[in-house]
């Protein structure tokens, strides 16, 4: 079966940098996304990534190994308007996005 | 970035009616829309695929007669909850991708959350 796990919650401080992590487990590969999803929200875009290495985009960065089924997502200089759930998904051979459940993110003043 | 507009954000409805969402892609042409459910403190669980012109692709599990979708244009999809119960109550998301390429983000309306007492 296709699997996605991330941790159910993480807690930070204001400032600090947290990295979440995400393993999968699918039928094929052809990228993985992170997504940000604020309470009662939809989810926005963050990152995407098919390639191994590390993609940088201003406070946030994401990281992939396709060889160990892998990736995280690293916030840095962190901010309150961060806490929110952030979602890892796969897209598989057909190119279908297999969500993760995503992990709560709590920052702390 | 490409828009996606999802409308009503909230509706109550009374157990036994029907409800209709609509999911508007405003400045791409989108030939396959997706529909998720959420329920609370869960991931994003695919309901169906709506593809334009023809008849969505249902997940398993997920029943046909009771989500009614329709993709009647390449800008609009429906979903239509038939016959709602209380355990169809949940937060229901539609999605879109641009159709530049497979390997492009997919852009999501703003969510429906439905409460049917």
């Amino acid at each position: 079966g296709q699997n996605i796990d991330q941790p159910t919650e993480m807690t930070a401080t204001e400032g600090a940098i947290v990295q979440i992590n995400c393993t999968y487990q699918t039928s094929g590969f052809n990228g993985l996304f992170w997504y940000q999803q604020h309470a009662g929200e939809a989810p926005t875009f963050l990152s995407y990534n098919v390639l191994d290495g590390l993609e940088e985009k201003g406070r946030f960065s994401s990281f992939l190994s396709r060889s160990k089924g892998y990736s995280y997502l690293l916030l840095k200089e962190l901010q309150m308007k961060d806490s929110a759930s952030y979602l890892c998904a796969v897209q598989d051979s057909n190119y279908q996005l297999i969500w993760g459940a995503g992990t709560k993110l709590i920052i702390k003043p | 970035g490409a828009v996606v507009s999802q409308h009503p954000s909230r509706v109550i409805c009374k157990s036994g009616t029907s409800v209709k969402i609509e999911c508007r892609s405003l400045d791409f042409q989108a030939t396959t829309m997706f529909w998720y459910r959420q329920f609370p403190k869960q991931s994003l669980m695919l309901m169906a695929t709506s593809n334009e012109g023809s008849k969505a692709t249902y997940e398993q599990g997920v029943e046909k007669d009771k989500f009614l979708i329709n993709h009647a244009s390449l800008t609009l999809s429906t979903l239509t909850v038939t016959s709602a119960h209380p355990e169809d109550s949940s937060f229901y998301i539609c999605s879109a991708r641009s159709p530049r390429g497979e390997n492009t983000e997919a852009f999501f309306g703003q969510g429906t959350r439905l409460t049917v007492v």
